[in-house]
């Protein structure tokens, strides 16, 4: 099967500037989840969302972050304006069901490399 | 409550000897604990999970031991090869509607030949 698409890889942008990342998550997937994985930490949920509703937003720091699923299925995160602070590696990752199991295991994306300077 | 704290920070390890790498967990309902392998530019790949009902699971190499009087669980590599290069993350989740897999820090191993 197609693994979690990402893109683009990689982005350089200035602070107060914005930047969006996409996901295409595993074909037949319901759950798709956005982690923050900043250097030398292990990653972070952001978001989590169950077909096109949120379950988890609780990590996101809605006052710059967005993200939304249309549909189900494909999924995009802003930032605007982002921080230095927010320099990280952005996974998206999907599962079968609802939150990750024994059964329905994580399957995570190759990440964007996000750097802001 | 939420955190599972994982140690070595790093860890080298000469071909053929045993890795292993700890974390230990606070939150006694966590009843998922899966441990992923990452290499540099890619993400995260499960390599093994266990449930607290079982003390020990092994694949091929790789064999997870699971205490949960201490709350603690382990990762070991037999038979450590250049090719497992990584950095390992254990994760620890509540199996039920809305919870969140929670991931130590993460252990960079290298195997040296």
């Amino acid at each position: 099967e197609a693994g979690v698409a990402q893109s683009p890889r990689y982005k350089i942008i200035e602070k107060r500037q914005s930047v969006a990342f996409w996901c295409n998550p595993i074909s037949g997937h319901a759950t798709l989840y956005w982690y923050q994985q900043i250097l030398g930490q292990g990653p972070k949920l952001l978001i989590q969302f169950q077909n096109n509703g949120v379950v988890d937003d609780s990590q996101l720091p809605k006052d710059r972050f967005s993200a939304e699923r249309l549909k189900g299925v494909d999924s995009t995160l802003k930032i605007q304006p982002a921080k230095l602070e927010d320099s990280a590696v952005y996974l998206c990752a999907s599962s079968l069901v609802q939150g990750a199991s024994y059964n329905s295991p994580l399957h995570f994306g190759n990440g964007t490399r996000l750097t802001v300077t | 409550q939420q955190q599972v704290k994982q140690s070595p920070q790093s860890l080298i390890v000469q071909k053929g000897g045993i890795s292993i790498i700890n974390c230990a967990y606070e939150n006694t309902a966590f009843d998922y604990f899966p441990w992923y392998q990452q290499f540099p530019g890619k993400g995260p790949a499960l390599l093994i999970a266990i449930r607290p009902d079982v003390s020990e699971k092994k694949e091929g190499r790789f064999t997870i031991s699971f205490n949960k009087s201490a709350k603690q669980f382990s990762l070991h590599i037999m038979d450590s090869q250049p090719g497992d290069s990584a950095t390992y993350f254990c994760a620890a989740m509540v199996v039920e509607y809305g919870n969140k897999l929670v991931f130590g820090a993460g252990t960079i191993l290298r195997v040296k030949s």
